[in-house]
């Protein structure tokens, strides 16, 4: 099976700030690495797909990059309604897919 | 746009079988190129990918829950459903369930998911 681990597993910032957060495979998966935020008492909503395409209607201060085994979810300028949950997720075979542990964006 | 929703009893009691129901409507379980998807997250272990069914009527599951889920789809009603027979507290956490595309591991549409609670 594939470990998915995120880092760090919460974090303070500021509206303004720049946040990355990152997500190591337990071996590699190419690109096949997605990204979804999760809002209290929401579903997650899917945000990146093949580690750096954003889905339509995502803002372009989400970015995301990597292949192999490390990936990185980038806010460029975080807003108040970023504040949430981010979890990173693999499809590198279409047996089994795993997510990682969650990464909690709290308010500094 | 397509929406999900789910339901099913919010208790089920140890031992006995979980059974949830996800109705869509903006599209069709019968077209396309989708995996009709059940996922559940829980305190313990997160975010869990259960299985799911793609419109050539196949069906994958999560390996560690292989032996205990069915998952199958009411075509008439353009529902898909989920039974997990005898559940035991690990099973309590919130089931969604999810549209599903690039073969079947990008969880593009989710529900708004379902408390189910295993409890005597």
């Amino acid at each position: 099976d594939i470990q998915m681990t995120q880092s760090p597993s919460s974090l303070s910032a500021s509206v303004g700030d720049r946040v990355t957060i990152t997500c190591r495979a337990s071996q590699s998966i190419s690109t096949y690495l997605n990204w979804y935020q999760q809002k209290p008492g929401k579903a997650p909503k899917f945000l990146i797909y093949a580690a750096s395409n954003l889905e339509s209607g995502v803002p372009s201060r989400f970015s995301g990059s990597g292949s192999g085994t490390d990936f990185t979810l980038t806010i460029s300028s975080l807003q108040p309604e970023d504040f949430a949950t981010y979890y990173c997720q693999e499809n590198y075979n279409t047996l089994s897919f795993t997510f990682g542990g969650g990464t909690k964006v709290e308010i500094k | 746009q397509v929406q999900l929703q789910e339901s099913g009893p919010g208790l089920v009691k140890p031992s006995q079988t979980l059974s949830l129901t996800c109705t869509v409507s903006g599209d069709s379980v019968s077209s396309g190129s989708f995996y009709w998807t059940w996922i559940r997250q829980s305190a313990g272990k997160g975010l869990e990918w259960i299985g799911r069914f793609y419109t050539t009527g196949s069906t994958s599951y999560n390996p560690t829950l292989k032996s205990r889920v069915t998952i199958s789809i009411d075509r008439s009603k353009n529902q898909f459903s989920l039974k997990m027979p005898s559940v035991t507290a690990a099973d309590t956490a919130i089931y969604y369930c999810a549209r599903a595309v690039g073969g079947g591991g990008i969880f593009q549409h989710w529900g708004q998911g379902t408390l189910v609670t295993v409890s005597s």
